[in-house]
């Protein structure tokens, strides 16, 4: 079964340029998470949904992130524009619905901002 | 909200040795406590958790212990090996017991030495 699968790995950009992440989740799961990771630091949570709606987004910061996960599946995270500030991991996590289900993660897109 | 301390950063134990990574939480209404393993150019991956009616859960050679009172919870890796060298991350949930609404600590970075 394959699993939670992002992409780019990769992303070296100029600052003020836009860019955009994309992740597909495990099949059949619901519940998608994108995670900021800097370096030397746990992953924090910049937004939650449960299908298609956004339940947890009060740590994206909405004055240049923007996220969606239109028909419930495949979700974009998008920084327009970038700072410097913002080079780091963006993981992106699913689990199935209810209450005990774990959280599995994608590999992370690196961003860097020059 | 709540804040999850985690030491040490970094421990190098000989191959064969035990390694025990200890986090303390700060809201008393946390009930959920996994621990998550990231090697590398991957994402966090769970190993074992723990719910907060429970004060002690083992799975082969890793362990995980809970003290409720003095809101700290530690993970134990008897017999380490190679392959055991990666950061590991505890984090502490206060949303209802489950997935949702983790604080990760700032990880341990655990070195096996030949």
């Amino acid at each position: 079964e394959a699993g939670v699968v992002q992409s780019p790995r990769y992303k070296i950009i100029e600052k003020k340029q836009p860019v955009a992440f994309w992740c597909n989740p495990i099949s059949g799961h619901n519940t998608l998470y994108w995670y900021l990771q800097n370096l030397g630091q746990g992953p924090e949570l910049l937004i939650r949904y449960e299908n298609e709606e956004a339940v947890d987004d009060s740590q994206l910061p909405k004055d240049r992130f923007s996220a969606e996960r239109l028909k419930g599946v495949d979700s974009t995270l998008k920084i327009q524009p970038a700072e410097l500030g913002d080079s780091a991991v963006y993981l992106c996590a699913s689990r199935e619905g209810g209450y005990t289900g774990e959280l599995f993660f994608g590999e992370g897109s690196r961003l860097t901002v020059l | 909200g709540e804040n999850v301390e985690q030491h040490p950063s970094t421990l190098s134990v000989q191959e064969g040795d035990s390694a025990v990574i200890k986090c303390t939480y700060s809201d008393s209404a946390s009930n959920y406590f996994p621990w998550y393993k990231q090697e590398l150019g991957k994402g966090p991956q769970l190993i074992i958790d723990i719910r907060s009616n429970v004060g002690e859960k083992k799975d082969q050679r890793i362990a995980v212990t809970l003290n409720k009172t003095a809101k700290h919870f530690s993970l134990h890796i008897t017999e380490t090996q190679p392959e055991d060298s990666a950061v590991y991350f505890c984090a502490a949930s206060i949303a209802g017991g489950g997935a949702d609404g983790l604080t990760f600590g700032k990880g341990t970075h655990l070195i096996i030495q030949p």
